[in-house]
């Protein structure tokens, strides 16, 4: 079975612009989820879709979005990027929500510049 | 105040030597669940096992096994007899029972563990 994959593995975007993230989940999983990772704040977590819906949202601000299309493959976006949205961002999958393992992407490294 | 506290920042461990992994953590929820990730130089993070909190035995899953004391809120990552490719950074993260019915926080997830086998 394929792993959860994510492009694309690295990004250099200038601050000010926009930028979508995609993440194709493990065959059969519903449920994605979006972690951020920085040297300074770890791992935070951002969002969770499940069938397509928004279940939870991390603390950030309304430039972070994402959505899951109904293949659950799902896409976040950062509009007007800052310095500070430099970082790992990793894709998880897993079969539904609650306890369920998550399994990680290899993440997309974006820098800012 | 941290809901994950892994304190130890470095280990160094010889290789075939057992290494036990710190971890406590903060809810007041009953229902939650904890896992542990490897997360390698490459950036892929690894599950390696979870631990329920109304589980009574302890979780374990090959050279790896997790210490629960539920009354100490401590979930130790214990792995047997180690290899040069345990080398990577370990995370401890937990999921509160909030979260299943939504509007929470996803996995929250310790500072983490970087951890060095020396042949």
């Amino acid at each position: 079975k394929a792993g959860v994959t994510q492009t694309p593995r690295y990004l250099i975007k200038t601050r000010g612009q926009q930028v979508t993230l995609s993440c194709s989940p493990i065959s059969g999983h519903r449920s994605v989820s979006w972690y951020q990772q920085t040297p300074g704040q770890g791992l935070q977590f951002l969002f969770e879709y499940f069938s397509e819906t928004q279940r939870n949202k991390g603390n950030f601000p309304g430039r972070f979005s994402g959505r899951q299309f109904s293949n659950s493959r799902s896409e976040m976006n950062v509009s007007t990027l800052e310095l500070g949205d430099s970082a790992l961002y990793l894709c998880a999958s897993s079969y539904g929500t609650g306890y369920s393992p998550l399994h990680f992407g290899n993440g997309t490294r974006l820098t800012v510049t | 105040a941290q809901k994950i506290t892994q304190t130890q920042p470095g280990m160094f461990v010889q290789e075939k030597e057992a290494v036990t992994l710190d971890c406590t953590y903060d809810t007041s929820d009953q229902s939650y669940g904890l896992f542990w990730y490897k997360q390698p130089s490459s950036g892929e993070m690894i599950f390696l096992i979870y631990q329920g909190s109304y589980d009574e035995q302890n979780a374990t899953e090959g050279r790896y096994s997790l210490n629960f004391q539920k009354a100490r809120k401590s979930a130790n990552l214990v792995i047997s007899a180690s290899q040069l490719g345990d080398s990577a950074m370990y995370f401890c993260a937990m999921r509160e029972g909030k979260s299943t019915g939504g509007g929470a926080d996803g996995l929250t997830f310790g500072k983490g563990t970087h951890l060095i086998i020396q042949p």
